[in-house]
């Protein structure tokens, strides 16, 4: 079925560990972006990309890195895990294009979550 | 910096009821405004996406309204069901960066 596949959907950690969680999509989509989701705060955009070998920072990064050598993926590394990082990750995915001088985006589709708790 | 703000948080209705709940954001300079419905422990469904130069939406029975200038979006649902519980979230695309700006959302509970 086409749509955004995330691995794993629940995980562990110990303080200081580092990991990456995975995200995948077979729509083409150039836009991926991933969020963590926290009770009272909502959705929360840590970074993004518009296409392969492009990527940019969105309002939490810090502790986090992303990579984007293809289309299809858009991993995300946590570079030494701390209990604030415990959260509900998502990674969503859009068609993307220019228009007057902006980016827009149409067919935003989320994947299914990862469930991270760092102890 | 666009602030999304959804009222109300959480909302509990008996079955058949019409409801409406509300969307409000900050910066009007919006490209499109999106409804997404939540279940728990899943991600995100997108129900229905309104363009800037559009004043409503609808799908069965959702419909969203949109006035921008106001910063104002609704989504009503006639005839709710029992299924319909979940949370809705709105997200706005704004005209300067990349990204949706989600809010908080409504937590709709449905009763039989």
């Amino acid at each position: 079925n086409a749509g955004v596949t995330q691995t794993p959907k629940f995980q562990v950690l110990k303080t200081g560990q580092s990991m990456t969680l995975q995200c995948a999509q077979d729509m083409n989509h150039e836009y991926m972006s991933w969020y963590r989701q926290d009770p009272g705060m909502g959705l929360r955009l840590i970074h993004y990309s518009v296409g392969a070998g492009i990527t940019d920072q969105g309002e939490v990064p810090n502790g986090y890195n992303v990579s984007r050598s293809t289309t299809e993926d858009f991993p995300l590394r946590l570079l030494s895990a701390a209990p604030s990082q415990t959260s509900v990750y998502f990674c969503a995915s859009s068609y993307s294009w220019f228009r007057q001088g902006a980016r827009r985006l149409y067919g935003y589709t989320f994947g299914s979550g990862t469930r991270l708790t760092v102890v | 910096k666009q602030e999304v703000t959804q009222i109300p948080a959480a909302l509990s209705v008996p079955e058949g009821e019409n409801l409406v709940l509300n969307c409000s954001f900050t910066d009007s300079a919006i490209y499109n405004l999106q409804w997404f419905r939540q279940d728990p422990g899943k991600g995100l469904t997108s129900l229905l996406l309104i363009q800037s130069s559009q004043r409503e939406q609808t799908s069965g029975r959702l419909n969203a309204s949109l006035d921008k200038s106001s910063g104002r979006s609704t989504l009503y649902i006639a005839a709710s069901q029992p299924g319909d519980s979940a949370t809705y979230l709105c997200a706005v695309f704004g005209t300067s960066g990349s990204r949706l700006t989600f809010g908080e959302g409504t937590q709709l509970t449905v009763n039989p």
